[in-house]
């Protein structure tokens, strides 16, 4: 099993539709976790923090279930400039360190 | 800016040539991380450094491959006699420490070896 899975998709919505991504992470004791968003030939850039409460920033939900080793990001009324490729990102204690962990990332494709 | 700052920005080099890729992290972030990412792919960990410990070197490819961090804070990465397939981005980024803290990338050091 991959330390973090997402589902690459591509996901074709139209503008103003709600979609969710989720991911999964393999290690129990991982102790941080993050949505980045990556544009075409651009660095990844923090979209936000997942906490444990789950958190809202705008039309952007985050949530982590550590029982079931999951983080989902929800987006409502989709942009077109919510196309991009989404990250998530697990931060891990381990023998040689922290590791940050990157997931492939989930293309998200927003057209009118 | 107050950003992750790498250099070059852009840099095609032989085969066989020696390159080295520069970051300079955001002053006062003690952890400091180098990705790779070949195009259409997912980031591939190079190494980690924090503070005055011992990197991480578990993600460098091969022997080819080494970074240092001078004074804890600047970074470079070298890659010794290059190959085709060494072509990619390389990110750098930095975070306050390495627990839990945000992440910052730079906009990276696009290699291309022709």
């Amino acid at each position: 099993r991959k330390e973090v899975e997402q589902d690459p998709g591509p996901f074709n919505v139209p503008e103003g539709a709600t979609v969710a991504f989720n991911c999964t992470y393999s290690n129990s004791a991982s102790q941080s976790f993050f949505w980045y968003r990556q544009d075409c030939r651009k660095e990844p850039k923090l979209l936000m923090s997942v906490y444990s409460s789950g958190n809202e920033d705008g039309r952007f939900t985050a949530q982590l279930n550590r029982a079931s080793q999951y983080i989902s990001l929800l987006i409502r009324d989709s942009k077109l400039s919510d196309s991009a490729t989404y990250l998530c990102v697990v931060l891990t204690f381990n023998q040689a360190g922290t590791a940050l962990i990157f997931g492939k990332g989930t293309t998200l494709s927003v057209s009118s | 800016g107050a950003g992750v700052s790498q250099s070059p920005s852009n840099k095609v080099t032989e085969k066989g040539k020696d390159v080295e890729l520069r970051c300079d992290p955001i002053s006062g972030h003690t952890a400091l991380y180098w990705y790779r990412q070949s195009l259409g792919q997912g980031l591939e960990f190079l190494i980690y450094f924090q503070g005055n410990s011992a990197p991480d070197k578990s993600g460098l490819p091969s022997d080819r491959f080494s970074a240092e961090r001078t004074g804890g804070s600047v970074s470079t990465l070298t890659i010794q006699r290059t190959q085709q397939e060494d072509s990619a981005v390389y990110l750098c980024a930095s975070s306050l420490t390495g627990s839990g803290n945000t992440i910052y990338f730079g906009e990276g050091s696009w290699l291309t070896v022709v």
